[in-house]
Protein backbone atom coordinates (compact mmCIF):
# COMPACT_ATOMS: atom_id res chain seq x y z
CA UNK A 1 0.00 0.00 0.00
CA UNK A 2 2.28 2.72 -1.16
CA UNK A 3 1.72 6.17 0.30
CA UNK A 4 3.66 8.71 -1.98
CA UNK A 5 4.26 7.57 -5.75
CA UNK A 6 6.19 9.34 -8.23
CA UNK A 7 5.77 8.36 -11.69
CA UNK A 8 7.87 7.67 -13.62
CA UNK A 9 10.46 6.14 -11.76
CA UNK A 10 12.83 6.90 -14.45
CA UNK A 11 12.65 9.89 -16.85
CA UNK A 12 14.81 10.54 -19.59
CA UNK A 13 14.47 13.83 -21.30
CA UNK A 14 16.28 15.86 -24.25
CA UNK A 15 18.15 18.96 -23.65
CA UNK A 16 15.51 22.17 -23.45
CA UNK A 17 12.65 19.71 -24.31
CA UNK A 18 10.19 20.59 -20.82
CA UNK A 19 9.65 17.26 -18.83
CA UNK A 20 6.92 17.02 -15.49
CA UNK A 21 7.65 14.84 -13.00
CA UNK A 22 4.61 13.85 -10.65
CA UNK A 23 3.77 12.79 -7.33
CA UNK A 24 0.53 11.35 -5.40
CA UNK A 25 -0.22 10.87 -1.98
CA UNK A 26 -2.44 9.07 0.15
CA UNK A 27 -1.70 10.21 3.52
CA UNK A 28 -3.77 13.16 2.61
CA UNK A 29 -0.93 15.31 4.28
CA UNK A 30 -0.99 19.35 4.05
CA UNK A 31 2.60 19.33 2.65
CA UNK A 32 4.13 18.75 0.06
CA UNK A 33 8.10 19.12 -1.30
CA UNK A 34 10.21 18.26 -3.85
CA UNK A 35 13.80 17.87 -3.81
CA UNK A 36 16.48 17.04 -6.02
CA UNK A 37 19.26 14.73 -5.24
CA UNK A 38 22.58 14.92 -7.07
CA UNK A 39 24.74 11.55 -6.81
CA UNK A 40 26.67 11.47 -3.27
CA UNK A 41 24.83 14.70 -2.07
CA UNK A 42 22.34 15.56 0.34
CA UNK A 43 18.72 16.35 -0.42
CA UNK A 44 18.50 19.63 -1.33
CA UNK A 45 14.55 21.03 -1.02
CA UNK A 46 13.52 23.14 -4.21
CA UNK A 47 10.15 24.33 -3.17
CA UNK A 48 6.93 22.82 -0.52
CA UNK A 49 3.42 23.83 -1.04
CA UNK A 50 1.77 23.75 2.59
CA UNK A 51 -1.86 23.61 1.55
CA UNK A 52 -2.07 25.74 -1.76
CA UNK A 53 0.10 28.01 -0.48
CA UNK A 54 3.92 27.25 -2.66
CA UNK A 55 7.07 28.51 -1.06
CA UNK A 56 9.81 28.41 -3.09
CA UNK A 57 13.73 28.16 -1.63
CA UNK A 58 15.65 31.34 -2.45
CA UNK A 59 18.27 29.49 -4.34
CA UNK A 60 15.90 27.60 -6.64
CA UNK A 61 16.24 28.34 -10.13
CA UNK A 62 13.64 29.59 -12.31
CA UNK A 63 13.98 26.58 -14.81
CA UNK A 64 12.06 24.71 -11.96
CA UNK A 65 8.40 24.95 -11.45
CA UNK A 66 5.38 23.49 -9.43
CA UNK A 67 1.92 23.16 -9.56
CA UNK A 68 -0.17 21.22 -6.81
CA UNK A 69 -4.18 21.11 -8.28
CA UNK A 70 -5.27 18.97 -5.21
CA UNK A 71 -4.65 17.92 -2.08
CA UNK A 72 -3.30 14.48 -3.35
CA UNK A 73 -1.18 15.81 -6.60
CA UNK A 74 2.06 17.56 -6.76
CA UNK A 75 3.65 17.96 -10.21
CA UNK A 76 7.12 19.21 -10.91
CA UNK A 77 7.94 21.13 -14.27
CA UNK A 78 11.47 21.77 -15.72
CA UNK A 79 10.97 24.28 -18.32
CA UNK A 80 14.13 23.75 -20.00
CA UNK A 81 16.40 21.05 -18.56
CA UNK A 82 19.87 21.31 -18.79
CA UNK A 83 22.98 18.79 -18.40
CA UNK A 84 23.11 19.77 -14.65
CA UNK A 85 19.76 19.16 -14.18
CA UNK A 86 20.44 15.41 -14.08
CA UNK A 87 19.56 13.73 -10.74
CA UNK A 88 17.23 11.59 -8.45
CA UNK A 89 13.70 14.23 -7.55
CA UNK A 90 12.31 13.55 -4.52
CA UNK A 91 8.59 13.74 -3.38
CA UNK A 92 8.19 13.74 0.39
CA UNK A 93 5.21 15.04 2.23
CA UNK A 94 4.07 16.07 5.62
CA UNK A 95 1.35 16.72 8.34
CA UNK A 96 1.66 19.50 10.50
CA UNK A 97 -1.38 18.61 12.90
CA UNK A 98 -0.08 14.91 13.60
CA UNK A 99 3.38 13.66 12.91
CA UNK A 100 6.79 15.66 12.44
CA UNK A 101 8.54 13.20 10.00
CA UNK A 102 8.74 13.26 6.27
CA UNK A 103 7.63 10.63 3.70
CA UNK A 104 9.27 9.87 0.62
CA UNK A 105 8.28 8.73 -2.69
CA UNK A 106 10.47 6.41 -4.45
CA UNK A 107 11.92 8.56 -6.70
CA UNK A 108 12.18 10.07 -10.18
CA UNK A 109 15.98 9.57 -11.56
CA UNK A 110 16.13 12.37 -14.64
CA UNK A 111 18.29 11.63 -17.43
CA UNK A 112 19.32 14.69 -19.54
CA UNK A 113 20.64 13.62 -23.45
CA UNK B 1 22.66 29.84 7.66
CA UNK B 2 23.18 25.76 8.74
CA UNK B 3 26.41 23.72 8.74
CA UNK B 4 25.84 19.79 9.37
CA UNK B 5 28.79 17.68 9.20
CA UNK B 6 28.67 13.82 9.23
CA UNK B 7 31.75 11.24 7.98
CA UNK B 8 31.77 10.23 4.54
CA UNK B 9 32.40 6.96 4.86
CA UNK B 10 32.28 3.75 7.42
CA UNK B 11 32.94 0.23 7.18
CA UNK B 12 31.92 -2.17 9.82
CA UNK B 13 31.69 -6.26 10.44
CA UNK B 14 28.54 -8.11 10.91
CA UNK B 15 27.21 -8.23 14.04
CA UNK B 16 29.54 -5.51 15.03
CA UNK B 17 27.93 -2.18 16.59
CA UNK B 18 28.79 1.41 14.66
CA UNK B 19 28.24 4.84 15.68
CA UNK B 20 27.95 7.52 12.92
CA UNK B 21 28.04 10.77 14.47
CA UNK B 22 27.02 14.18 13.32
CA UNK B 23 27.47 18.10 14.21
CA UNK B 24 25.49 20.94 13.47
CA UNK B 25 25.29 24.33 13.89
CA UNK B 26 22.10 25.52 13.24
CA UNK B 27 20.08 28.75 14.64
CA UNK B 28 16.18 27.97 15.34
CA UNK B 29 17.00 24.12 16.19
CA UNK B 30 13.97 22.44 16.65
CA UNK B 31 14.65 19.08 15.72
CA UNK B 32 17.04 16.16 14.47
CA UNK B 33 16.21 13.45 12.62
CA UNK B 34 18.18 10.67 10.95
CA UNK B 35 17.04 8.63 7.98
CA UNK B 36 18.52 5.76 6.17
CA UNK B 37 18.59 5.57 2.25
CA UNK B 38 20.13 2.45 -0.18
CA UNK B 39 21.33 3.40 -3.14
CA UNK B 40 19.07 4.55 -5.30
CA UNK B 41 15.89 4.91 -3.44
CA UNK B 42 14.22 7.28 -0.74
CA UNK B 43 14.97 8.22 2.66
CA UNK B 44 13.29 6.09 5.29
CA UNK B 45 12.61 7.72 8.58
CA UNK B 46 14.62 5.90 11.79
CA UNK B 47 14.65 7.99 14.61
CA UNK B 48 14.02 12.02 15.60
CA UNK B 49 15.48 13.51 18.81
CA UNK B 50 14.12 17.16 19.99
CA UNK B 51 15.49 17.10 23.73
CA UNK B 52 18.80 15.87 24.64
CA UNK B 53 19.33 12.02 25.64
CA UNK B 54 18.99 9.12 23.98
CA UNK B 55 16.09 7.24 21.97
CA UNK B 56 15.87 3.84 21.38
CA UNK B 57 14.30 1.70 18.95
CA UNK B 58 14.93 -2.18 18.44
CA UNK B 59 18.80 -2.31 16.89
CA UNK B 60 19.09 1.67 16.41
CA UNK B 61 19.37 4.53 18.73
CA UNK B 62 19.90 7.91 18.15
CA UNK B 63 21.86 10.47 20.97
CA UNK B 64 21.25 14.12 21.23
CA UNK B 65 23.03 17.09 22.64
CA UNK B 66 21.88 20.39 22.01
CA UNK B 67 24.18 22.16 23.70
CA UNK B 68 27.07 20.63 22.12
CA UNK B 69 25.52 20.67 18.75
CA UNK B 70 25.61 16.68 18.32
CA UNK B 71 24.05 13.70 17.53
CA UNK B 72 24.75 10.12 16.95
CA UNK B 73 23.11 6.99 15.18
CA UNK B 74 24.37 4.02 17.39
CA UNK B 75 23.35 0.45 14.90
CA UNK B 76 23.63 -2.80 17.15
CA UNK B 77 24.16 -6.08 15.46
CA UNK B 78 24.66 -5.03 12.58
CA UNK B 79 22.77 -6.59 9.06
CA UNK B 80 24.35 -6.83 5.92
CA UNK B 81 21.34 -5.27 5.06
CA UNK B 82 22.14 -2.05 6.85
CA UNK B 83 24.77 -1.00 4.34
CA UNK B 84 22.84 2.01 3.22
CA UNK B 85 23.91 6.00 4.05
CA UNK B 86 22.39 7.59 6.87
CA UNK B 87 21.28 10.98 6.50
CA UNK B 88 21.48 13.84 9.50
CA UNK B 89 18.57 16.70 8.97
CA UNK B 90 17.97 19.32 11.11
CA UNK B 91 15.01 21.09 11.54
CA UNK B 92 14.53 24.61 12.12
CA UNK B 93 12.01 26.10 14.73
CA UNK B 94 9.51 28.94 12.98
CA UNK B 95 9.92 28.04 9.45
CA UNK B 96 6.22 27.18 9.96
CA UNK B 97 6.56 23.75 8.23
CA UNK B 98 8.67 20.35 8.89
CA UNK B 99 11.28 21.86 6.61
CA UNK B 100 14.71 19.85 7.06
CA UNK B 101 18.01 20.54 5.97
CA UNK B 102 20.13 17.92 5.33
CA UNK B 103 23.71 16.57 5.82
CA UNK B 104 25.63 14.86 3.23
CA UNK B 105 25.44 11.15 4.49
CA UNK B 106 27.15 8.31 5.58
CA UNK B 107 27.73 5.76 3.76
CA UNK B 108 27.83 2.77 5.70
CA UNK B 109 29.31 -0.53 4.30
CA UNK B 110 28.84 -3.99 6.18
CA UNK B 111 31.21 -6.87 5.49
CA UNK B 112 30.81 -10.47 6.23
Amino acid sequence: DAMVIQNPRYQVTQFGKPVTLSCSQTLNHNVMYWYQQKSSQAPKLLFHYYDKDFNNEADTPDNFQSRRPNTSFCFLDIRSPGLGDAAMYLCATSDTQTRYEQYFGPGTRLTVT
Amino acid sequence: GQNIDQPTEMTATEGAIVQINCTYQTSGFNGLFWYQQHAGEAPTFLSYNVLDGLEEKGRFSSFLSRSKGYSYLLLKELQMKDSASYLCAVRRRNTGFQKLVFGTGTRLLVSP
